[in-house]
């Protein structure tokens, strides 16, 4: 069964520093790998999205992801990290993406606080 | 462009109540999606639509709950005989079929607390 592990519940950064969450997952297949972001009272909002093609996916608000096939990691990343980076993002696998059904699996979330 | 939209965004039920949710998908889009988040953790499948027909339900959905999309357009979720385990946020999203490039949008989100 498809699954995906975020090993970091809680993680604190200063500001301008570099970010790395990490995220594992478990699929057979070729995955749909995708990083949401969501803050309070809003809902989850698409960082990036991995489908094929270039490892190195480039997504919204200068976050970047690295899909390793030999690792299973879709590890997300920000050179620079803004106090509005503040939030819970989680890391996603679809299943039978663009085929049946495309639910996706999340993790369970990594919480990020920026530090002044 | 109006977004994935939910109502209400806040409700309080006493344990053995029936409570009904409301989404509105964006306009063009044939799909719909219920999750369930609970504290601490990642939203989880519940079911999804594909127009109006319901093609997949999770077995974290029991008898007690039910959804529709009548017309293919908004879709409403129903617990029936609440509890408090079903106290969690309950989202919706929405995504074409075309292609495989069909982001799922996500609305805001019901919060649901049974006493």
């Amino acid at each position: 069964a498809q699954s995906v592990t975020q090993p970091d519940i809680h993680i604190t950064v200063s500001e301008g520093a570099s970010l790395e969450l990490r995220c594992n997952y478990s699929y057979g297949a070729t995955p749909y790998l995708f990083w949401y972001v969501q803050s309070p009272g809003q809902g989850l909002q698409l960082l990036l999205k991995y489908f094929s093609g270039d490892t190195l996916v480039q997504g919204i608000k200068g976050f970047e992801a690295e899909f390793k096939r030999s690792q299973s990691s879709f590890n997300l990343r920000k050179p620079s990290v803004h106090w509005s980076d503040a939030a819970e993002y989680f890391c996603a696998v679809a299943s039978d993406y663009g085929g049946a059904t495309n639910k996706l699996i999340f993790g369970t979330g990594t919480l990020l606080a920026v530090q002044p | 462009d109006t977004g994935v939209s939910q109502d209400p965004r806040h409700k309080i039920t006493k344990r053995g109540q029936n409570v009904t949710f409301r989404c509105d998908p964006i306009s063009e889009h044939n799909r719909l999606y219920w999750y369930r988040q609970t504290l601490g953790q990642g939203p989880e499948f519940l079911t999804y639509f594909q127009n109006e027909a319901q093609l997949e339900k999770s077995r974290l959905l029991s008898d007690r709950f039910s959804a529709e999309r009548p017309k293919g357009s908004f879709s409403t979720l129903e617990i029936q005989r609440t509890e408090q385990g079903d106290s969690a946020m309950y989202l919706c999203a929405s995504s074409r079929t075309s292609g495989s490039n069909n982001e799922q949008f996500f609305g805001p989100g019901t919060r649901l607390t049974v006493l």
